[in-house]
Formats: C-alpha cells, structure tokens, sequence
C-alpha cells in the first residue's frame, strides 16, 4: 500500500488559517469516511485531531476542521497559534482491511 | 483514563526477533470495542501502520511487514505484543502502541480514531 500524499510543509502567520491536503485514491480515501488527523510535536507522541473525517474528539479546539471532496481530505486550522507548530498525519482506512498514514507535513507559525 | 506503556529492549541484533509489550493500564483489554494496534516512526521521518488485533483474535498486517509481525494478546495480563523477525537497520524506530475505539450501533460501523497512545520506546537495530 502507497502512503497517502501530505505537501512536506505549509506555513502561515499567527490568526491566518492554513489547509493541509491529503490525497489517496478510491481504495482508501475515496472509498471510505474513515479519515483521521494526527498532531505531533517533537520528541512527543501523537494526538488524534479529528476522526471520521471531520469530527473533534472531546477536547480539541474549535479551530481544527476535516473535510474531504472525493479522494482528498483535507485539515484546515483557523486562527493560527503558536502552538499549532507541529508536524501532522493523516490515516485512512483501506479496501484491504489495513490503515495507511500521508507522509506527515510540517506546520510552521511564521 | 486508559493509558498505554511499551516495554521492550532499546538493542537488538540484525536477523533477531523484536519483541515489545504494551501494558494497559486504566481499562481492560477485553473490550469489544476496542482495537489495539502498533505504529512506527524510523528517524526523522512519518508514521507507518504496522498493524493491530481485537482480542477476539483477528489480527490484520501491513502489507509490507506481514511475512514478519504478529501481533498477540495476553488477556491475564492485559497486555498486547509485537514481534518482529530477522530486523535489519530498517527497523530501526520509536515503536508506540495504540488503542483504536470503533463501534457498530444501527447497522453502522463507526471509527473514532487511534485515541490513545503509549509514549512510544526506541529500538535501535545497528548495521
């Protein structure tokens, strides 16, 4: 299986919002709602962002939403923080009973 | 709060089996609505899917690692393993173990995502 496609960095200023794509094909994304989004900072380990492709599990800022349009799905963050620097990982189901990961794209707060 | 610890050895040699122990903790293991599962991340670089088990045994691989990993489960000590065979560099990670909650209400199957982490260990597999 072929690890779903991140852009390798997106950046934006403090208060802009930014979109992180992720794009599969009709056997993972497109085939299925069961996207996930996955924060990570440094050194840390993972934190589940969204799941089913835009819900918030308890917790998570308003400010972090999932959408998708055919295979590609998409993170956006509202109202940049500093804090949202981090590198973050989408997940998807696949037609083989297995999960993939995107590469990973690294946010920056300019 | 369930929580999650791995275990294992930080060294191991090429061709030899890494074995890691992830301890639940703040939950049991037998529940049907939970998955758990082990996910990788080689040095600097993402995330990759190693694969995950229900305690009602199935089990289910990456495709790519499939000849080489099971994934087992001791309910007695509500604990779940990894073993990896004949390692080289390449497996060479910070190894996490993680719990997937699902459910399936009305006919419909529902992911809520890979929840909970452990903090993850390093292996190190020399060349």
């Amino acid at each position: 299986q072929s690890a779903l496609t991140q852009p390798a960095s997106v950046s934006g200023s403090p208060g802009q919002s930014i979109t992180i794509s992720c794009t599969g094909t009709s056997s993972d994304v497109g085939g299925y709602n069961f996207v996930s989004w996955y924060q990570q900072h440094p050194g840390k380990a993972p934190k589940l962002m969204i799941y089913e492709v835009s819900n918030r599990p308890s917790g998570v800022s308003n400010r972090f939403s999932g959408s998708k349009s055919g295979n590609t799905a998409s993170l956006t963050i509202s109202g940049l923080q500093a804090e949202d620097e981090a590198d973050y990982y989408c997940s998807s189901y696949t037609s083989s009973s297995t999960w993939v990961f995107g590469g990973g794209t690294k946010v920056t707060v300019l | 709060q369930l929580q999650l610890q791995e275990s294992g050895p930080g060294l191991v040699k090429p061709s030899e089996t890494l074995s890691l122990t992830c301890t639940v903790s703040g939950g049991s293991i037998i529940t049907s609505n939970y998955y758990w599962g082990w996910i990788r991340q080689p040095p600097g670089k993402g995330l990759e899917w190693i694969g995950n088990m229900h305690y009602g045994g199935s089990t289910y691989y990456n495709p790519s690692l499939k000849s080489r990993v099971t994934i087992s489960v001791d309910t007695s000590k509500n604990q779940f393993s990894l073993k990896l065979t004949s390692v080289t560099a390449a497996d060479t990670a910070v190894y996490y173990c993680v719990q997937e909650t699902v459910d399936y209400t009305n006919y419909r199957y529902y992911y809520y995502g890979m929840d909970v982490w452990g903090q993850g260990t390093t292996v190190t597999v020399p060349s």
